[in-house]
């Protein structure tokens, strides 16, 4: 089965300071193919990022990275100083090679970033 | 078109009524998905089109609701004898390929109030 978990519901930080979102995924497959979505208060999820289970290196876009860990099956997601602009639900989501490219998706963890 | 186009962005509609909803995906993507976000709730899964392929129907909730897929482009997703429980944002995707990996664009969504 495939499952993934972002315990935290809501976070509030202020503005500047760094913050990381949890998510941590179950799944059977060898394969499989992580992702990161951002949901602004607009509603349109937008694509942040992909990574595929044989890719472990740490990512860095700008204020984001990302933390790839298979032995604890966690792809947490950091902002670093963050900005009032971050504010938004970041989902995060797992397709695995025996379900064709459905997401399973958490259930989202919503930061509010303080100015 | 250049993103995925959904369409009303807005629906009120009456308990027992049905409603169409429509989702036009990019052009030459050859999957699209519809799922379901209920007030703060994560994405359901609804339902899942893969090119000339039978689709996904495991997520529909109950019998009253359906979607089709014309020509491999545009689909609609029918619900009939709406009920409040349907109130939610039905948020169409779409994605260049079928196989596992491939990111979703997403649409901004249909917003269902059933009164």
């Amino acid at each position: 089965a495939q499952k993934v978990t972002q315990a935290q519901t809501e976070i509030s930080v202020v503005e500047k300071e760094d913050v990381t979102l949890d998510c941590v995924y179950e799944t059977r497959d060898t394969t499989y193919y992580l992702f990161w979505y951002k949901q602004p208060p607009s509603g349109e999820l937008v694509f942040l990022i992909r990574r595929n289970s044989f890719d472990e290196q740490n990512e860095i876009s700008g204020r984001y990275s990302w933390n790839f860990q298979k032995s604890t099956s966690s792809f947490n997601f950091t902002i670093t100083a963050s900005q009032v602009v971050d504010s938004a639900v970041y989902f995060c989501a797992l397709s695995g090679t025996n379900t064709g490219n459905q997401f399973y998706f958490g259930t989202g963890t919503s930061l509010t970033v303080i100015p | 078109g250049a993103g995925v186009s959904q369409s009303p962005s807005n629906k009120v509609t009456e308990k027992g009524k049905d409603v169409e909803l429509r989702c036009d995906p990019i052009s030459g993507h050859t999957a699209l998905y519809w799922y379901r976000q209920s007030l703060g709730q994560g994405l359901e899964f609804l339902i899942y089109f893969q090119g000339n392929s039978a689709p996904d129907k495991s997520g529909l909730p109950s019998d009253r609701f359906s979607a089709e897929r014309t020509g491999g482009s545009v689909s609609t997703l029918t619900i009939q004898r709406t009920q409040q429980e349907d109130s939610a944002v039905y948020l169409c995707a779409s994605s260049l390929g079928d196989t596992a990996g491939w990111s979703y664009t997403f649409g901004s969504g249909t917003r269902l109030t059933v009164v």
